[in-house]
């Protein structure tokens, strides 16, 4: 079955580590993102690759690192500057169809919920 | 200033009741997309809907429809006949090229739906 896998489910951090969720998609879409959920709170942008080896920042890039080595793969480092890590953090991934992928409709990883002890 | 406002944090109905999440935007783009995702307990996102700025139709898809108003900048989200699968939080998204992020979603906070039965 085609989607995208996101692991691990549940994440547990101790202060001052870096620690990285991992993100695949198996329906070859060109671009892949990182969003950010607090509670009763929408997503918002972390990172964002539409291509192999390139990758923008979002709205709230500081404390995260990211990497696009394969069209596949898009694992997200949530680093020890990240000052508020504990939240849930959804990938998803969608087919580039417009020019700088306006519009084009985001299908969504089941989620990884980190919690720093 | 918010571009996507779920003024409804919370709405409770009794099954087989008709409920509107309503959803109003801001962009000074002519040509934009707007989506409803639905986001069940599990956490995932489950796309339902995408509308390009340029499509006012109204769209109907079995219990769920949505009234679409260019002139009010609103993209209401109606179910029919709620059902206590239908809980769960809802979001509307807006996908612009203001800014040079054309891909991107800027979500609003939600809205959470309690079905009873």
């Amino acid at each position: 079955d085609g989607g995208i896998t996101q692991s691990p489910k549940y994440l547990f951090r101790k202060e001052g580590q870096n620690v990285t969720l991992s993100c695949e998609q198996n329906l070859n879409h060109d671009a892949m993102y990182w969003y950010r959920q607090d509670p009763g709170q929408g997503l918002r942008l972390i990172y964002y690759s539409q291509i192999v080896n390139d990758f923008q920042k979002g709205d709230i890039a500081e404390g995260y690192s990211v990497s696009r080595e394969k069209k596949e793969s898009f694992p997200l480092t949530v680093t020890s500057a990240q000052k508020n890590p504990t939240a849930f953090y959804l990938c998803a991934s969608s087919i580039i169809v417009h020019s700088g992928g306006l519009g084009d409709t985001q299908y969504f990883g089941p989620g990884t919920r980190l919690t720093v002890l | 200033a918010q571009k996507v406002t779920q003024a409804q944090t919370e709405i409770s109905v009794v099954e087989k009741e008709d409920v509107t999440l309503d959803c109003v935007y801001e962009t000074r783009d002519t040509t934009y997309y707007l989506f409803w995702y639905k986001q069940p307990p599990s956490g995932e996102l489950v796309f339902l809907i995408r509308r390009n700025s340029f499509d006012e139709q109204n769209e109907i898809s079995g219990r769920y429809s949505w009234n679409f108003q260019k002139s009010t900048s609103s993209f209401n989200f109606t179910i029919t006949a709620s059902q206590v699968v239908d809980s769960a939080v809802y979001f509307c998204a807006l996908s612009e090229a203001d800014g040079g992020s054309q891909g991107n979603l800027i979500f609003g906070k939600g809205t959470k739906l309690s079905v009873k039965p």
